[in-house]
């Protein structure tokens, strides 16, 4: 199956700076999915991008299917950035059907 | 995300307990799938269900049952053959179009008295 890493595990940041993530997955995918977890375990979709960029207020994200990677970035990070950033792509099933594969996600801790 | 709730919200069981999670979706999606979270780890796959009456084993399904007897609901059971249940579960659903993306309910947390 498909395999999906991210990096760095950890990034610890001081409130204003700025961040990247990164996601490699080994195979070519017809989707990809960002998401940030919160402190109360709440999977919060960041972005649906399958290839392309996309921006979203503070953040965006840009995906090079060809390559087979996606970076996250976040800008002027706020302390309500901390948890964990999952990246997670489509893997076909039986049926037609589609399923998330996840990466082990990366913990942002944001400090005032 | 808005649309799916995940009842409860916490939940503990003895040990040759059988118990079981609701999710209930009012996004009108067909697809509805269950995930588990351990601690420190990413989302691994349980079960899914493209359509009512008809779902299909995920990755680590052994422990777990599931019944979609309406396109809303996709409950999970988690059986006391489950040896070590004690994790998040995370019901998850999806629109027809594979070009959409997932979303997915609050979790919920199951420990082990």
């Amino acid at each position: 199956g498909i395999q999906v890493e991210q990096s760095p595990p950890d990034l610890i940041l001081q409130e204003g700076a700025n961040s990247t993530l990164r996601c490699n997955f080994s195979d070519s995918v017809n989707n990809l999915q960002w998401f940030h977890q919160n402190p109360w375990g709440q999977l919060i979709n960041l972005f649906y991008i399958p290839s392309g960029t996309k921006q979203n207020g503070r953040l965006s994200a840009t995906t090079v299917a060809t390559e087979r990677y996606s970076l996250l970035y976040i800008s002027s990070s706020q302390t309500t950035d901390s948890g964990v950033y999952f990246c997670a792509v489509d893997e076909s099933v039986i049926q037609g059907a589609q399923k998330l594969v996840f990466g082990q996600g990366t913990r942002l801790t944001i400090n005032p | 995300d808005g649309g799916i709730t995940q009842s409860p919200k916490y939940l503990f069981r003895k040990e040759g307990q059988n118990v079981t999670l609701s999710c209930e979706q009012n996004l009108n999606h067909d697809a509805m799938y269950w995930y588990r979270q351990d601690p420190g780890q990413g989302l691994r796959l349980i079960y899914y269900s493209q359509i009512v009456n008809d779902f299909q084993k995920g990755d680590i399904a052994e422990g777990y049952s599931v019944s979609r007897e309406k396109k809303e609901s996709f409950p999970l059971t988690v059986t006391s053959a489950q040896k070590n249940p004690t994790a998040s579960y995370l019901c998850a659903s999806r629109g027809r179009n594979s070009n959409q993306p997932q979303h997915f309910g609050d979790g919920t947390r199951l420990s082990i008295l």
